[in-house]
């Protein structure tokens, strides 16, 4: 079964330093994998994906990350955090289970990360 | 501005009593997904429909049912027998065909429903 699994409930970082997001996945084949952002008492919003290719992704906002398949892992990075990037990450990868018309654009979504950035 | 539109934002209910949860879009998406977030749990799959007259259950679709009579809407009820209610409700909505599990999810505000 497809799982991802997002290892710390919260990242502390000041403001101007790097900030890491950790996410860690369990799929059969090949990983699509989502980072998205939730801001308080709002949707989620799409940062960035990998779908093939490149190892390094570039997001929304100055937001990257970093497929690497021998660790299973998708950590989002960001080179200067902003007090603005304080919210709430999820880390995704795509369900493989289908019905009757093929793909879906369904997700497992892992427990998310909050993220704060103090000045 | 296309998007998704849910309502209302903020919702309670008594116990035993029935709660349907609006999602419109202008997206022109085929796929629609309701969602429900608890702290700490991430997010879990109640419902989705892939083609208008068509949905499918998702991991925790016991108490809860939808309809998909239109391509732009996707109600949730949320009834008697779902005992633990009060949560945060995500529509959201995708393109469908091709790759589809390569396409993003747009995500509605949310409605928060509260069991009194």
């Amino acid at each position: 079964a497809q799982s991802v699994a997002q290892p710390e409930d919260q990242v502390n970082v000041a403001e101007g330093n790097p900030l890491t997001v950790k996410c860690t996945y369990s799929v059969s084949g090949n990983p699509y994998l989502f980072w998205y952002v939730q801001y308080p008492n709002r949707g989620l919003q799409f940062l960035l994906k990998y779908i093939t290719g490149d190892n390094l992704v570039k997001g929304s906002y100055g937001f990257e990350a970093e497929f690497n398949k021998s660790q299973t892992s998708f950590h989002l990075k960001k080179p200067s955090a902003l007090v603005s990037d304080s919210a709430l990450y999820f880390c995704a990868v795509r369900d493989l289970f289908s019905y009757g018309s093929g793909n879906t654009g369904k997700l497992i979504f892992g427990q998310g990360t909050t993220l704060q950035v103090k000045p | 501005d296309g998007g998704i539109t849910q309502s209302p934002k903020y919702l309670f209910r008594k116990e035993g009593q029935n709660v349907t949860l609006s999602c419109e879009q202008n997206l022109n998406h085929d796929a629609m997904y309701w969602y429900r977030q608890d702290p700490g749990q991430g997010l879990r799959l109640i419902y989705y429909s892939q083609i208008v007259n068509d949905f499918q259950k998702g991991d925790i679709a016991e108490g809860y049912s939808v309809s998909r009579e239109k391509k732009e809407s996707f109600p949730l009820t949320v009834t008697s027998a779902q005992k633990n209610p009060t949560a945060f409700y995500l529509c959201a909505s995708s393109k469908q065909g091709g790759d589809s599990g390569a396409n993003v999810l747009t995500f509605g505000a949310g409605s928060r429903l509260t069991v009194l």
